[in-house]
């Protein structure tokens, strides 16, 4: 198993600029959700689903869309990106509703942009 | 708003030494979980705890959920080199189906 796979690893946008991240599953988890982390705030939500075809939003939507169209991908799209979206963002995954609710995190993603 | 208040932000300490590190907050939480983050890397799992009161140890590492499932702590006992990381603390709220994280702990043991 891969697990949590996110890509890119590293990237640097210009302002304005769009861009999607990927992540992708191999657990067959019903929930996935991303965050971002940014230095002495912890992880924050941005979105969640709790399965195909089902998202919702977190503590911190805004200038960013998501979609899930299988259970095994949750991309992160960045519709036009701003200097405050710099940070690294984590994909996450887990079995919904099942102790003891360990989200499995995948490596994450470092954006600048500037 | 953080929903979940964590403190200390910042601990060094020497080898050996005992710590404790605590996860407050004003609202009820299904589940209570801790995370040990390293450098360059997602955070990972360490414990879950559902039951208010609840304590679980973990070799030198003791959780404790609190009675009214609103706080916890994480307590290390004879701390060494090799617990220097990030120590998150995340609250799951089943109804809203979220995980909130606490800002995050920062510890050094020096040797």
């Amino acid at each position: 198993n891969a697990g949590v796979t996110q890509t890119p690893k590293f990237q640097v946008l210009k302002t304005g600029q769009s861009m999607t991240l990927q992540c992708a599953q191999d657990m067959n988890h019903e929930y996935m959700s991303w965050y971002r982390q940014d230095p002495g705030m912890g992880l924050r939500l941005i979105h969640y689903s709790v399965g195909a075809g089902i998202t919702d939003q977190g503590e911190v939507p805004n200038g960013y869309n998501v979609s899930r169209s299988t259970t095994e991908d949750f991309p992160l799209r960045l519709l036009s990106a701003a200097p405050s979206q710099t940070s690294v963002y984590f994909c996450a995954s887990s079995y919904l509703d099942r102790v003891p609710y360990e989200q499995y995190f995948g490596p994450g993603t470092r954006l600048t942009v500037t | 708003t953080q929903l979940l208040e964590q403190s200390p932000q910042f601990l060094s300490i020497q080898e050996g030494e005992n710590l404790t590190v605590y996860c407050n907050s004003s609202s009820v939480f299904s589940s209570l979980q801790w995370y040990r983050q390293e450098p360059g890397e997602g955070p990972v799992l360490l414990v879950t705890v559902v039951t208010g009161g609840e304590v679980k140890k973990l070799k030198r590492l003791t959780f404790q959920f609190g009675d009214a499932r609103k706080d916890s702590s994480l307590h290390i006992t004879a701390a060494q080199p090799g617990d220097t990381g990030l120590y998150l603390c995340a609250g799951w709220r089943g109804s809203a189906r979220q995980l909130t994280f606490g800002s995050g702990t920062q510890l050094t043991v020096l040797p």
